[in-house]
């Protein structure tokens, strides 16, 4: 039962042009997102989240949108630099308990070229 | 402030041996997270506990897998026997609580079983 989906195994984009990455879930009682960039042999590491009271959050060149009704959130990277290059996993709780599980989805490679 | 710790790096085993990992999260985070990430494919969460209690453990292979924390604290978590598909970089993470932070990882421990 995969909660957490990222249907585009990877996403070549331009130097300074802008990423997209998409996730869509399945559980309406996620209430929570993040978003983690993982580089070749090292752990995960947190880039921005939102809640489900906002549509949108900003953090420089990293944006977050949240689609409720869709049950779909995206990751705007802009402008794209080379060292973007890593894979990005979207991950999904319910914010709302202390004990909620956080399920990521499979991951986008995303590869920015010079 | 000091991330996760995780040992080791990484272990080479054969089949049927058995094997244990060690993390030590950072101080003053109540929940803490056992992931197994196959090549590949997204983080899949094993384990999770608050304190010393467990939250989750629903997708835990018990008959091989066990983990533990003891006083709230570190953790370990142990394989035996170990199969081939057992062969994934297992990923520690811990968080202030569940909710609406996010979690801290670890750089893993890749393991291999030939």
């Amino acid at each position: 039962d995969q909660q957490v989906k990222q249907n585009s195994p990877s996403l070549s984009v331009q130097e300074g042009r802008i990423s997209i990455l998409n996730c869509d879930y399945t559980n309406s009682m996620f209430d929570y997102f993040l978003w983690y960039k993982k580089y070749p042999a090292e752990g995960p590491t947190f880039l921005i989240s939102i809640s489900s009271i906002k549509d949108k959050n900003e953090d420089g060149r990293f944006t977050v949108f949240l689609n409720k009704s869709a049950k779909h959130l995206s990751l705007h990277i802009v402008p794209s630099q080379p060292g973007d290059s890593a894979v990005y996993f979207c991950a999904a709780t319910r914010g709302s308990s202390n004990t909620g599980k956080l399920i990521f989805g499979q991951g986008t490679t995303l590869q920015v070229k010079p | 402030e000091a991330g996760v710790a995780q040992s080791p790096r990484y272990k080479i085993i054969e089949k049927r041996q058995s094997v244990a990992f060690w993390c030590n999260p950072i101080s003053g985070h109540a929940t803490l997270y056992w992931y197994q990430q196959i090549l590949g494919q997204g983080p899949k969460l094993l384990i999770q506990f608050q304190n010393n209690g467990v939250v989750d453990d629903s997708q835990l292979p018990k008959d091989r897998f066990s983990a533990e924390r003891l006083k709230g604290v570190d953790s370990t978590l142990k394989i035996q026997p170990a199969k081939l598909e057992d062969s994934a970089v297992y990923l520690c993470a811990s968080s202030l609580e569940g909710g609406f932070t996010e979690a801290f990882f670890g750089q893993g421990t890749r393991l291999t079983v030939v």
